[in-house]
């Protein structure tokens, strides 16, 4: 069983363009979730999707982040018109569905660096 | 809201003996997880050992062992028989176990280093 896939492992990009982050979860995950790492600091929660759905986006900037996790296909996290500010460690992290309210460990990709020019 | 707090920005150890780091959290519920992971130099993040609320017995996997003191709000990490293997930032982290949409995220402390010597 594969582990969570994410990519590109590096990614530079302009201040002003476009960053698109790719998370492949497990197979049978169907939660996601998107934290950021700046330099020298803990992961902060981003946002909470399952597949169509965003459950939890109260960690994500109001304005130029969004996130989605559609039926087909990995969990994009798309940040436009980067600024340096946005230069950290992005990591996807996936679970299985719960049972009721039972929680389940979260598995954690290996991040994407992204850095901003 | 929660908050996780890890007071030692690095610690150190000599390779076979035994080093505990510390963290504190602060929440109103009662129903939650703890959770300690690694950081290697790789910056994969891996889970080294999580704690149930409920659970008054504290957790061990293998080397790996917590202090789990509830009224306290503390969740320290004992590292026994050192490997050199085992250098890596350590995160504590919190998860709510509570209904509600806030339910899934981890709430992560910044980190202690953690250097073994040989």
């Amino acid at each position: 069983n594969a582990g969570v896939m994410q990519n590109p492992r590096h990614l530079v990009r302009r201040r002003g363009q476009e960053a698109r982050l790719r998370c492949s979860p497990m197979k049978g995950h169907s939660h996601v979730y998107w934290y950021r790492q700046l330099p020298e600091e803990g992961l902060k929660f981003m946002v909470y999707l399952q597949k169509e759905n965003i459950i939890d986006e109260s960690g994500m900037p109001k304005e130029r982040f969004s996130a989605e996790f559609p039926k087909e296909g990995p969990s994009i996290l798309r940040i436009q018109q980067v600024v340096r500010g946005d230069s950290a460690a992005y990591f996807c992290a996936s679970s299985p569905p719960g049972q009721g309210r039972q929680v389940h460990e979260q598995y954690f990709g290996p991040g994407t660096r992204l850095t901003v020019t | 809201a929660q908050t996780v707090t890890q007071s030692q920005p690095e610690m150190s150890v000599q390779e076979a003996e035994t080093v505990t780091l510390s963290c504190t959290y602060d929440t109103s519920e009662s129903d939650y997880y703890l959770f300690w992971y690694k950081q290697p130099p790789s910056r994969q993040m891996i889970l080294v050992i999580r704690q149930e609320a409920y659970k008054q017995q504290n957790a061990t996997e293998n080397r790996f062992s917590v202090n789990f003191q509830k009224a306290a709000k503390s969740f320290s990490l004992k590292i026994s028989d050192s490997q050199l293997g085992d250098a890596a930032m350590y995160f504590c982290a919190y998860r709510s176990r509570a209904g509600g949409t806030s339910y899934g995220k981890l709430t992560f402390g910044q980190g202690t280093i953690l250097t073994v010597h040989p």
